[in-house]
């Protein structure tokens, strides 16, 4: 079955520091793969979408940046972080056309 | 261009009534729809989904939600609640290009007892 994994599950950064979050999926193939930002009152916002290694869509200008150097890892990062950062991240994959399924997420605070 | 709209940031009902929680989706091509449930600090887990076919649709937990393409409605409705369904809701649009799933801002339902 397939299973995706998303860490860490909390991080506290300073302002101004870079960020890695990591994502990986195992046992599918090729899969679509998305990251949301989730904040309070706001749903979940589309940051970065990946249909395959390298080909990573953004749907919103931002500080963020996302990476696919495995056809079944996706990496969302930035080098300098801004308080606006803050909130909880959400990696998820999905067969084309079908529901997606959501990691545990990341909460994110930038201080 | 996809939406969802989703009526209502909360909603609050007591233990044993009637929940519904309204989603208007907005899309040029045939929707896929979804329903997910989130509780504090996790992960979305699907409740339900309608991709082509009958337009009522079942769920997990009790949960059903009807098509309506007239009204480009997909609300969510329990015939009871429990305590355990208090929790964020959110609909979501996609369609049959594969496109990412397209969030509403959610709805929080509080059940009170």
């Amino acid at each position: 079955s397939q299973t995706i994994h998303q860490w860490p599950a909390t991080l506290v950064q300073p302002v101004g520091s870079p960020l890695s979050l990591e994502c990986t999926v195992e046992g599918t193939s090729n899969p679509n793969l998305y990251w949301y930002r989730q904040a309070a009152g706001r749903g979940l916002q589309l940051l970065f979408y990946s249909i395959g290694i390298d080909q990573i869509s953004s749907e919103v200008p931002q500080n963020l940046s996302a990476s696919r150097p495995q056809d079944r890892q996706f990496i969302l990062s930035s080098k300098k972080l801004l308080l606006s950062d803050s909130g909880f991240y959400l990696c998820a994959w999905a067969p084309t056309g079908t529901e997606a399924f959501f990691g545990q997420g990341t909460r994110l605070t930038v201080v | 261009a996809q939406s969802v709209t989703q009526l209502g940031s909360h909603v609050s009902v007591s233990e044993g009534a009637l929940v519904l929680l309204r989603c208007n989706y907005s899309s040029s091509v045939p929707p896929y729809l979804f329903w997910y449930v989130q509780y504090p600090n996790q992960g979305l887990q699907l409740l339900l989904k309608y991709t082509t076919g009958a337009t009522l649709v079942k769920g997990i937990n009790g949960f059903e939600a009807e098509f309506k393409k007239s009204e480009t409605s997909f609300h969510l409705t329990k015939p009871s609640a429990h305590m355990s369904d208090a929790a964020e809701y959110f609909c979501a649009v996609s369609s049959q290009a594969g496109t990412a799933l397209i969030f509403g801002k959610g709805t929080t339902l509080s059940v009170s007892s």
